[in-house]
């Protein structure tokens, strides 16, 4: 099926750093999550955008809703050793179904 | 926000055999949905649990291989049938309110 095109796949940096990733896709999509999952867990939603522009803070996550629908970017600012994990955007369509993308893996060292 | 509950959290399957997963919401949500997850890869939508009424399945994935039953608003089944080592994945559910929320998922083993 369809997916996200998300960047980067894995990202390796020192506490403190900050941290962006994005999605872009070929579609136009109502509203953006991001997600982040641990190890063994289900996927644990972080910021909702549901208007194009939208910029959403979250603690130290900020995301943006791209103007055209078609994209989303996610800062961490500070990053702390408890960033580490998969984060996941996804696009939700008709039906509330979610399109997601291939996910970027963190890694942050003390 | 609502809470999921999903059952069993991982099994060891015998091939051929069929395992039937289990998601109960704490709460009413307008839509339940169900996820695979290979390892190491993102999640693909299985299929849209609907209430009293058979599921609406995405490309890929037919009833005889996942059936799915969504009796109430609350409550939703997954059924791998006729279990290969290719199934071998993690099984999610997700409700939604306003936004999908997940269970913590079942690490199915095909042996």
């Amino acid at each position: 099926g369809q997916q996200l095109n998300q960047s980067p796949q894995s990202m390796f940096i020192q506490e403190g750093e900050d941290v962006s990733m994005n999605c872009t896709s070929s579609s136009i999509f109502n509203t953006w999550l991001w997600y982040k999952q641990d190890p063994g867990e289900g996927p644990v939603l972080l910021i909702a955008l549901y208007k194009a522009g939208e910029l959403t803070s979250n603690g130290r996550l900020t995301a943006q809703f791209g103007i055209t629908r078609k994209d989303s970017f996610l800062n961490i600012s500070a990053s702390i050793p408890s960033d580490v994990g998969i984060y996941f955007c996804a696009g939700q369509g008709s039906g509330s179904r979610l399109t997601f993308g291939e996910g970027t893996q963190l890694t942050v060292n003390p | 926000s609502a809470v999921i509950s999903q059952k069993p959290s991982r099994d060891i399957c015998q091939r051929g055999t069929s395992l039937t997963i289990q998601c109960q919401v704490d709460s009413q949500v307008t839509m339940m949905f169900w996820y695979r997850q290979q390892p190491g890869q993102s999640l693909t939508l299985i299929a849209t649990a609907n209430q009293g009424s058979e599921a609406t399945y995405e490309s890929g994935f037919v009833i005889d291989k996942f059936p799915i039953s969504r009796p109430n608003l609350t409550f939703s089944t997954l059924t791998v049938s006729n279990m290969s080592p290719e199934d071998s994945s993690i099984y999610l559910c997700s409700g939604v309110v306003t936004e999908a929320f997940f269970g913590q998922g079942t690490r199915l083993t095909v042996v």
